[in-house]
């Protein structure tokens, strides 16, 4: 199993450009996330997703679109980038329940300059 | 709204305990989870606390009260690749909210 596979693994942007981070996860889970992580700090929740069809805003949503067409998919969208969102994100996705804890992608590291 | 309080560092000794301690206030509370973080890569769960009392995991150990809206990660004899920073994390709901995070030194 490969788990939560993000793409790409590092991008530049530059300031007004749009992009979609990829998040696929093979391990059939019903929840999906996405989180941001500034140096040095914690997680931020951006959106996420209970099932296909589903999705819902988190924490700090602003600039950030996604889609949960399927389950295996949760796109995160960018647009018109700004230096605010240069950061690492990272897809987490999770089956039977929390208690169980998140699997997370490996992360994007993204640079708006 | 919510937040969670944990120390920005923590330094120990190798072979060493550490205790890392977290306070939260949040409403829909279900439980409190940590998270290990080792530099440049993403978040492992390391365990997760719905009741009162004390879960062990190896050489780790996490506790909560939720009369005292508190918990702790203790980690026994440490090990250099113990060194990363920790996160506490309450589930609530659908989601994870995370604190900040304890950066762990540990020094040989």
């Amino acid at each position: 199993n490969a788990g939560v596979t993000q793409t790409p693994k590092f991008r530049i942007l530059k300031i007004g450009q749009s992009m979609t981070l990829q998040c696929t996860q093979d391990m059939n889970h019903n929840y999906m996330y996405w989180y941001r992580q500034d140096p040095g700090m914690g997680l931020k929740l951006i959106y996420y997703s209970v099932g296909a069809g589903i999705t819902d805003k988190g924490e700090v949503p602003n600039g950030y679109n996604v889609s949960r067409s399927t389950t295996e998919d949760f796109p995160l969208r960018l647009e018109l980038a700004a230096p605010s969102q240069t950061s690492v994100y990272f897809c987490a996705s999770s089956g039977q329940g929390l208690d169980y804890g998140y699997t997370f992608g490996s992360g994007t590291r993204l640079t708006v300059v | 709204g919510q937040s969670l309080e944990q120390p920005s560092e923590v330094t120990a000794v190798e072979g060493a305990i550490v205790q890392i301690n977290c306070t939260y206030q949040t409403s829909g509370f279900y439980g409190l989870s940590w998270y290990q973080q080792h530099d440049g890569g993403a978040p492992t769960f390391l365990s997760y606390n719905a009741l009162d009392g004390l879960e062990e995991t190896g050489r780790f150990s996490s506790f909560l009260s939720r009369s005292d809206s508190y918990g702790y990660l203790l980690l026994q004899e440490l090990q250099m690749k113990d060194s990363a920073s920790y996160f506490c994390a309450v589930n609530r709901d659908d989601k994870i909210i995370f604190g900040k995070g304890t950066r762990l030194h540990i020094l040989p």
